[in-house]
């Protein structure tokens, strides 16, 4: 079955670049929409986006300016780049396969499985 | 704030039932499909329920999804104390052009 690991910087400074990439195992990252979540300590969870197998990408509007999602469909793996971050951005830090599947305008978008997650504090 | 409304907070005693509600609007669960996710402290998400009603393999039938209009319900009968964790509902906003979730229920198994 399909298994997510996250991995990356635990700290990151204020107003620089926060990146992480998720390893996919035991199947293929081809074929799929692979996602990034988020969740502050004790608060709730927040889309950061979804990029396809091939490239195509969809970022939550509140991020866009300051996220990019790539995929390495060689090395099996994904990756998130958020730049300019900033305390808020502390977050745990989940990958996850989603899908996403329009119906006659209905869309489904559900995600499964997710990785461990990672926690990414910002502080100088 | 949540695009997704859910309450706070819900408690039943162990064997009883308990319902988590989420609500939205037409650009969101109105026209699009609800899932519903367990956290477990210190854990990561699972899914519970997708297209609604759906159940993942491996979920026990004490977990049931329903929607109506711009609201939708998860049901878990039979509560375990191992049931105690957060509930959270996602969906899509076409409004947005994003995925949403519900600010999460926890849930007390008394």
């Amino acid at each position: 079955q399909v298994q997510l690991q996250e991995s990356g910087p635990g700290l990151v400074k204020p107003s620089e670049t926060l990146s992480l990439t998720c390893t996919v195992s035991g199947g293929s990252i081809g074929s799929d929409y692979w996602s990034w979540v988020r969740q502050p300590p004790g608060k709730g969870l927040e889309w950061i986006g979804y990029i396809y197998y091939s490239g195509s990408t969809n970022y939550n509007p509140s991020l866009k300016s300051r996220v990019t999602i790539s995929v390495d469909t060689s090395k099996n793996q994904f990756s998130l780049k958020l730049s300019s971050v900033t305390a808020a951005d502390t977050a745990v830090y989940y990958c996850a396969r989603a899908s996403y599947i329009v119906v006659v305008k209905a869309a489904m978008l559900w995600f499964d499985p997710w990785g461990q997650g990672t926690l990414v504090t910002v502080s100088s | 704030q949540a695009v997704l409304t859910q309450p706070p907070s819900v408690s039943a005693a162990p064997g009883q039932k308990v319902t988590i509600s989420c609500s939205g609007s037409s650009s969101n669960i109105g026209n699009h499909y609800v899932s519903w996710y367990q956290q477990l402290p210190g854990t990561a998400p699972k899914l519970l329920i997708y297209e609604n009603n759906k159940r993942p393999s491996g979920i026990p039938d004490r977990f049931s999804g329903s929607k109506s209009g711009t609201s939708a319900t998860l049901g878990i009968t039979g509560l375990q104390t191992g049931d105690e964790a957060d509930y959270y509902c996602g969906t899509w906003d076409s409004s947005l052009s994003a995925g949403v979730f519900g600010g999460g229920t926890k849930l007390t198994v008394l």
